[in-house]
């Protein structure tokens, strides 16, 4: 079955670290790849997204993600981590063929930033 | 702004009864969904409809239903609600075809099973 793996389920950093948040994918044939962010209380909002082209991809608020076809990874990367950017970070891939549109959502990477 | 609206926000019930949440958006996007909130397994899609007359069952259909009354309006229903669907519910919405797969989501419905 195809899936979406997030390798941490929690990561506590203070201010000013850099971020690297792991994301897997299991299905070989193309796909479209997105990274969503859920601040506390708050609906999934699009943070960044790869459809083609450059595989190094860049959001809002500084976050950028490469994507390594060899590797079926999406990781998330921010140099320098604000207390604003506590929340839970979601990784979802869209194949293409069978159900087109639909995602398949890792589950979800806490961050929490000490100030 | 155009919108994805989800009513009502917070619901408690009790097991057996029937719920009904109901998604709206303003977007003009063909393409609808439902997805489960729980702590620790990331959203799981319920159903999905990619227009008025096609609905499709997702990841975990058993136990719940939709209706799609329009382009505009989704809503998904507990016929015998049970503790274990005690979880946030989502609504989204994309548009069909090329880049346009982002989906936007509503403000979530959090609901309660006792």
């Amino acid at each position: 079955a195809q899936s979406v793996s997030q390798h941490n389920h929690h990561v506590i950093l203070s201010e000013a670290a850099s971020l690297e948040l792991g994301c897997n994918y299991s299905y070989g044939g193309t796909v479209n790849l997105f990274w969503y962010v859920q601040y506390p209380g708050q609906h999934l909002q699009l943070l960044l997204k790869y459809f083609s082209g450059d595989p190094l991809v860049k959001g809002i608020k500084g976050f950028e993600a490469e994507f390594i076809k060899s590797k079926f990874s999406f990781n998330l990367r921010k140099p320098s981590v604000q207390w604003s950017d506590t929340a839970e970070y979601f990784c979802a891939v869209k194949r293409y063929g069978g159900s087109q549109g639909n995602l398949i959502f890792g589950k979800g990477t806490k961050l929490s930033v000490k100030p | 702004d155009a919108d994805v609206t989800q009513t009502p926000r917070n619901r408690i019930t009790k097991t057996g009864k029937r719920i009904m949440l109901e998604c709206s958006q303003t977007k003009g996007h063909d393409r609808m969904y439902w997805y489960r909130q729980d702590p620790g397994l990331g959203l799981r899609l319920i159903y999905y409809s990619f227009d008025v007359k096609d609905i499709n069952k997702g990841e975990i259909s058993d136990g719940y239903s939709v209706s799609r009354q329009a382009q505009a309006k989704f809503s998904l229903s507990l016929e015998s609600a049970i503790p274990n669907q005690t979880a946030l519910y989502f609504c989204a919405t994309s548009r069909s075809g090329g880049d346009f797969n982002e989906q936007f989501f509503g403000p979530g419905t959090r609901l309660t099973v006792l």
